[in-house]
């Protein structure tokens, strides 16, 4: 089946640590999205990639990082500067990014610190 | 002024009545109009979408745009108790679009 598979489901992290959120697509899609989703914010965009190798920064990039080594991977690391880290993070992918397009999402990973 | 505006909710209403979501939007470039339906502790998934101003239908669900007010609605026509989520607005320029979303409407239809 294809898909987005965002792995762990659920994620705790101690003060002062990174975590790595993983997010794995065989759609052959060449554009990635991380969003955070907070209670009453809706989704905001961190980062996305159009392409292998490149990424931009969303409204909200202050604190994590990516990295675009592979067409099918995507993954989001949280970094201690991150002050307010708690939330749904959801990772999406599209074909492009030009014209419509649809975006598939993954199930989430819900971190939490603690 | 953000770039999407959508009621939070939440939104209540009995089985089998006609919901009515609706977003605005300031950028008059946006040509596509998308819903997402998000369930609870699930990732979104695109219900319908519009292209420019009028209307779409999809069995229970249609889609409005007015243009020249920047208003964009989602009817539910007989609601059920399955169609209780979340609803994302989702408009698009169409030109190396990234997805802006509102916050979303919850729902929750009641037996």
């Amino acid at each position: 089946d294809g898909g987005i598979t965002q792995s762990p489901k659920y994620l705790f992290r101690k003060e002062g640590q990174n975590v790595t959120l993983s997010c794995e697509q065989n759609l052959n899609h060449d554009a990635m999205y991380w969003y955070r989703q907070d209670p009453g914010q809706g989704l905001r965009l961190i980062y996305y990639s159009q392409i292998v190798n490149d990424f931009q920064k969303g409204d909200i990039a202050e604190g994590y990082s990516v990295s675009r080594e592979k067409k099918e991977s995507f993954p989001l690391t949280v970094t201690s500067a991150q002050k307010n880290p708690t939330a749904f993070y959801l990772c999406a992918s599209s074909i492009d990014m030009s014209g419509y397009t649809e975006a598939f999402f993954g199930q989430g990973t819900r971190l939490t610190v603690v | 002024q953000k770039e999407v505006e959508q009621d939070p909710g939440p939104l209540s209403v009995p089985e089998g009545a006609i919901v009515s979501l609706n977003c605005t939007y300031s950028n008059s470039a946006f040509q596509y109009f998308m819903w997402y339906r998000q369930y609870s502790r699930k990732g979104p998934e695109l219900l319908m979408y519009t292209y420019s101003s009028g209307n779409k239908e999809d069995g229970r669900f249609t889609a409005q745009v007015d243009k020249s007010s920047k208003y964009i609605s989602l009817f539910i026509r007989d609601s059920q108790p399955s169609d209780s989520a979340t609803y994302l607005c989702a408009p698009l320029t169409g030109t190396a679009s990234k997805l802006t979303f509102g916050t979303g409407t919850r729902l929750q239809v009641t037996l």
